[in-house]
């Protein structure tokens, strides 16, 4: 029964590193989406996808790719990290545009 | 665009005190409303929803009242427990969600 599984748990980087992200459903839902998530700011959505092969951008895509090569899996590609990326970062799944989301336990990121 | 506004926090309440935290929200459309719920160290869980005007969700002894008239979705429990404090979130969903920036509640015994 798991859901919604992101690895990392934690990670720690330097400016200029790269690193993915990982997003893993295994509910079969079209929607996936990328929040990140800071103090006194709610819940920002950073990309989303709507199936295999269809990724849009949300409220804060600069410095982050995103791709959706299969439903199962939506994978977050920060390309040169920079200490404002630090952050909580949670993928979401849902089953229809007008349903609930799921969420996976997050990913802690520090950028140094 | 479609946006939440939430009570600012942090909220801190004695057991089993009365709970209200406000949201009202601006959409173009007929959005779902929700409410999540998020507990130390944890990613967050639905609480409760509403799809339409006058809908009431409820859950765990909490309760919301979809009000389209007062663009509203105010979230409520009559008698909080210490197992309630977390940080709760106000969203709305018409095709993207949109999230409140987060209340949070701190029930002491």
């Amino acid at each position: 029964n798991a859901g919604v599984t992101q690895t990392p748990k934690f990670q720690v980087l330097k400016t200029g590193q790269s690193m993915t992200l990982q997003c893993a459903q295994d509910m079969n839902h079209e929607y996936m989406s990328w929040y990140r998530q800071d103090p006194g700011m709610g819940l920002r959505l950073i990309h989303y996808s709507v199936g295999a092969g269809i990724t849009d951008q949300g409220e804060v895509p600069n410095g982050y790719n995103v791709s959706r090569s299969t439903t199962e899996d939506f994978p977050l590609r920060l390309l040169s990290a920079a200490p404002s990326q630090t952050s909580v970062y949670f993928c979401a799944t849902r089953s229809g545009s007008n349903q609930p989301q799921h969420f996976g336990d997050g990913t802690r990121l520090s950028i140094l | 665009g479609d946006s939440v506004t939430q009570m600012e926090g942090p909220v801190t309440l004695s057991e089993e005190a009365f709970l209200t935290i406000n949201c009202t929200y601006t959409a173009t459309g007929y959005p779902s409303l929700f409410w999540y719920v998020q507990y130390p160290g944890e990613g967050l869980q639905l609480l409760l929803k509403a799809t339409k005007a006058d809908d009431k969700g409820s859950n765990k002894g909490f309760e919301a009242t979809y009000r389209k008239e007062t663009t509203s979705f105010h979230l409520e429990k009559g008698s909080v427990q210490v197992s309630d404090s977390a940080v709760y979130f106000c969203a709305l969903n018409d095709y993207k969600l949109s999230f409140g920036a987060g209340t949070t509640v701190t029930v002491r015994a």
